[in-house]
């Protein structure tokens, strides 16, 4: 069945790149996101990739999607305090791409 | 506009007791959800509904849980009876199938904690 595999944690000092990497199993996901939740809050859609795009660049987020690995990376450039907040990976469960699978989520600690 | 909108945020029961979680998906939207988050399992998807129509429910862990949608502008998970390994934060999310169809819009969550 489906299933999204991400780090646990990661620890990075303010002004750092960030990377956040997940690998997926359904292949035939059109589509693969990227969510994000902070404290005590549902999660929101921070981005997303169209599974034939390698990379997707939006301001200091970068996602690079590896079709052939399965594997999907967030990059965050010049990591802010504000970035402190749970990340997760999402792959379709359905043929629609309405419902989505999402791994356990990254913790991501920016110290100042 | 209002977002997704989750009752009770937070509910403390006892064990065999009934809980009732709702939610009041965004207007217009035509998908429903309903996650669990733990430490342990992180984010669970146990149903999600379609025009008001359940479409996979098998993410629901035992017949102690039930959901419904009889409008499309309200849903209700249901556990009875309930029991301490039920404890989490229970999510509703809605979504209108667009570009990207996976866009789903959560609600602030329902945190449960049955002693």
């Amino acid at each position: 069945g489906e299933d999204v595999e991400q780090s646990l944690f990661l620890s990075v000092r303010e002004g750092d790149s960030s990377v956040i990497n997940c690998t997926y199993t359904d292949s035939s996901s059109t589509y693969l996101y990227w969510y994000k939740q902070e404290p005590g809050a549902g999660l929101q859609l921070l981005t997303y990739i169209f599974s034939n795009m390698d990379m997707k660049q939006d301001q200091r987020l970068t996602v690079l999607l590896n079709k052939k690995d399965k594997h999907l990376s967030l990059r965050i450039a010049d990591t802010q305090t504000g970035d402190s907040a749970i990340y997760f990976c999402a792959e379709t469960l359905n043929q629609a791409g309405t419902a989505l699978i999402f791994g356990k989520g990254t913790t991501l600690s920016v110290s100042s | 506009d209002a977002g997704v909108i989750q009752s009770p945020r937070h509910e403390v029961t006892e064990m065999g007791q009934e809980v009732t979680l709702r939610c009041k998906p965004i207007s217009g939207h035509n998908s429903l959800f309903w996650y669990r988050q733990t430490m342990m399992r992180g984010l669970e998807l146990l149903i999600y509904f379609n025009n008001n129509v359940p479409i996979d429910d098998s993410g629901m862990p035992e017949d102690r849980f039930s959901a419904k949608m009889p409008n499309a502008s309200f849903s209700t998970l249901k556990i009875q009876p309930s029991e301490p390994r039920d404890s989490a934060v229970y999510f509703c999310a809605s979504s209108l199938a667009g570009i990207p169809p996976g866009e789903l819009f959560f609600g602030e969550g329902s945190r449960l904690t049955v002693l």
